[in-house]
């Protein structure tokens, strides 16, 4: 069965310090997404990203965050200069988007664990 | 805007006993519903999702749905629970057909089952 890959599983880096997370979201899905889950709280939104530009964004996805799609496959989460409270569970997500497709729930990926020190 | 209320934070039962996970939702339109869990420190695993038709839907590991339009509810349920149920569980709220907008999610219940 197809699947969201994260990479890496866990991260650890230095506050101010910039990191990557990376996804290879499923082959023949349109719209991708990343959600953070600060540990022991809900699942929040972060961005969603269609047509090779940003759809929709939440309040949390300032200008420390930046996404990409640079080769065709992989769907990136950058942040700029970390802070101690962006460590978090990160999940990655696509969905088909196709008009009528039956299959158009996300599919998460396992998540980074990003600890901030 | 769309929202998703799990109403308990926390819920306790004991093994073997039926289980109920409340679930409201706020949406403009007919929503995509979905039940996931989540082992600690774990990803999120789709449990049951609802779209349209039968209002009762049966997902993975013995769990079912039903959605109840009238009550704007999607609760979850297990007529009998195994320890290997204590996780946490969100219900999410999806666009309709073809749209791309975001899956919200409540806030999570997390269960705890005792011997």
């Amino acid at each position: 069965e197809p699947e969201v890959t994260q990479t890496p599983s866990h991260q650890v880096t230095q506050m101010g310090q910039e990191v990557i997370l990376r996804c290879v979201p499923i082959s023949n899905h349109l719209y991708f997404y990343w959600y953070r889950q600060i540990l022991g709280q809900k699942v929040e939104f972060l961005v969603s990203f269609y047509n090779n530009e940003i759809s929709e964004k939440s309040e949390i996805f300032d200008d420390q965050f930046s996404v990409e799609r640079p080769d065709g496959s992989n769907f990136t989460l950058k942040i700029r200069s970390t802070k101690l409270e962006d460590s978090a569970m990160y999940f990655c997500a696509s969905r088909t988007g196709r008009f009528r497709d039956v299959s158009n729930e996300a599919f998460f990926g396992q998540g980074t664990r990003l600890t901030v020190v | 805007a769309q929202s998703v209320t799990q109403p308990d934070i926390h819920i306790t039962v004991s093994e073997g006993a039926s289980l109920e996970l409340r679930c409201n939702y706020s949406y403009g339109a007919t929503p995509y519903l979905f039940w996931y869990v989540q082992s600690p420190g774990q990803g999120l695993q789709l449990l049951l999702k609802y779209f349209s038709g039968d209002t009762l839907v049966q997902g993975i590991k013995g769990f079912e749905a039903e959605f109840k339009r009238s009550q704007s509810s999607f609760n979850l349920r297990k007529p009998s629970v195994h320890w290997s149920d204590a996780a946490e569980y969100f219900c999410a709220v999806g666009p309709p057909l073809g749209g791309y907008q975001k899956v919200t999610f409540g806030t999570g219940t997390k269960l705890q089952v005792i011997p």
